[in-house]
């Protein structure tokens, strides 16, 4: 079956600092990727839509400046989240759409939980 | 935007049967998906639902009221395992990938 990964699992830093998240489709291309994030016994919130090869579309109240995403090729997506600052703490999912799927299926990493200080 | 509701919490007993029900009032309406998430995990793929009716996957089965904006996930058999949060999510937009979750439903399942 269709696997995503991501890297890390787990991160703690200071604030201020910055934290690049991985994410990767294993046995498929993806040209698109979703970054979601997830509070405590919340819904997974759409941050932005990561597009190979362009610029990543990000969802209302989401500040671009912030949350950098590179979607650099077919298997690859990278969120960062500059100067970052404990609300930042959150657990980060990303998504990649399985190409072809008659119900434009997604398959999730096993996201990040971040963990500013 | 997109509102979609379910509630927040359930529990039953073991070999009992649970039924999780999802309303949306979505812009648009292109197929509704059910995952299971455990703790810290990602969200895993359940069923898939575009037409009206019900789909059977084991002890597991999804139905879907298109005019009435009402799915409900239905779990049988419930084992200890089940025990997990269940995100309804609606795919609102035509050729498009993107989906709107709902918060998800907390099952306990006690012995």
């Amino acid at each position: 079956g269709a696997v995503v990964s991501q890297h890390p699992s787990r991160v703690i830093c200071k604030s201020g600092t910055s934290v690049k998240i991985e994410c990767r489709s294993l046995d498929f291309q993806a040209t698109t990727m979703f970054w979601y994030r997830q509070f405590p016994k919340q819904s997974l919130m759409l941050m932005a839509t990561s597009n190979e090869g362009s610029k990543a579309t990000y969802e209302q109240g989401v500040e671009k400046d912030k949350f950098l995403i590179n979607h650099a090729s077919l298997t690859l997506s990278t969120l960062t989240v500059t100067s970052a600052h404990p609300e930042d703490s959150s657990f980060y999912i990303c998504s990649a759409a399985f190409p072809g799927s008659s119900s434009y299926e997604q398959y999730f990493g096993p996201g990040t939980r971040l963990t500013v200080t | 935007g997109q509102n979609i509701d379910q509630p927040t919490e359930m529990t039953a007993t073991e070999g009992a049967i649970v039924q999780i029900n999802c309303t949306y009032q979505t812009s648009g309406f292109n197929g509704l998906f059910w995952y299971q998430q455990h703790a810290g995990e990602a969200p895993t793929f359940l069923s898939y639902n575009v037409l009206d009716g019900l789909e059977e996957k084991g002890r597991f089965s999804s139905f879907l009221s298109r005019s009435k904006g009402y799915s409900y996930l239905l779990l049988k058999e419930l084992q200890m395992k089940d025990s997990a949060s269940y995100l309804c999510a609606v795919r609102p937009y035509d050729n498009d990938y993107k989906l709107s979750f709902g918060a998800g439903t907390t099952v306990t399942v006690r012995a």
